[in-house]
């Protein structure tokens, strides 16, 4: 029952820009948008999360919808390091809510 | 931020064997989970504690256990490996996970 929706993949070069969406349209209004990502024989990194802010740290910038139905996890010069699965995911409020993983969306990045 | 260190960090068991993951934590965080990831798969979750000597099921608990000692460490049980339970598991305290657990069961 995945409430969010992500491309399976995407693909850009070194030093772009790469903006990688998510829809979530059914999200409740106590539900913060994180996302993950994850390299191969790697952990899921922790990147970012919102409420309904944009909000941005030294890994990305997110961009929340005015409606919360989508938000965009966005990624500049991006570097070969940055190549990974992206997860979009929604977490109840509270430190305590679990988070539910989906296939999320591979970004590869070229020299 | 504090570490999630899983131990080991990767494991062979035979089939209908015991196996422990162990999992600790620094920082003292009351919320600790175990994931398992099947290869091309996302991550699915099996316990959680959000106490010491307290556990829950997630979302696919069968065949395992979950042990809270202490407030810093959460152990994950199979009682009795099977070829199934083959895959890399992944334990996580707040927004932050392990390293991983990569379990093969033959």
């Amino acid at each position: 029952d995945a409430k969010t929706t992500q491309p399976d993949s995407m693909e850009s070069t070194e030093g772009e820009t790469v903006h990688l969406p998510c829809s979530h349209a059914t999200i409740s209004g106590n539900e913060y948008i994180y996302w993950y990502r994850q390299v191969p024989l790697q952990g899921p990194e922790y990147v970012t999360h919102g409420l309904q802010q944009n909000t941005t740290n030294s890994m990305a910038f997110l961009a929340i919808a005015s409606d919360r139905k989508s938000s965009t996890l966005i990624l500049t010069h991006v570097s070969l390091r940055d190549a990974a699965v992206y997860h979009c995911i929604l977490r109840s409020q509270g430190t305590g809510s679990k988070l539910s993983f989906g296939k999320g969306a591979k970004l590869t990045v070229s020299p | 931020e504090a570490a999630v260190t899983q131990s080991p960090r990767s494991k062979v068991a035979v089939t209908g064997g015991k196996v422990t993951l162990s999992c600790h934590q620094t920082n003292n965080h009351d919320y600790m989970y175990w994931y398992r990831q099947d290869t091309g798969h996302g991550l699915r979750l099996i316990h959680y504690s959000y106490v010491a000597d307290s556990t829950e099921k997630g979302d696919i608990p069968d065949g395992y256990k979950a042990s809270r000692p202490s407030q810093e460490n959460f152990s994950l049980i199979l009682e009795l490996a099977s070829l199934s339970q083959t895959a890399v598991y992944f334990c996580a305290r707040k927004v932050f996970f392990g390293k991983g657990t990569r379990l093969t069961v033959v």
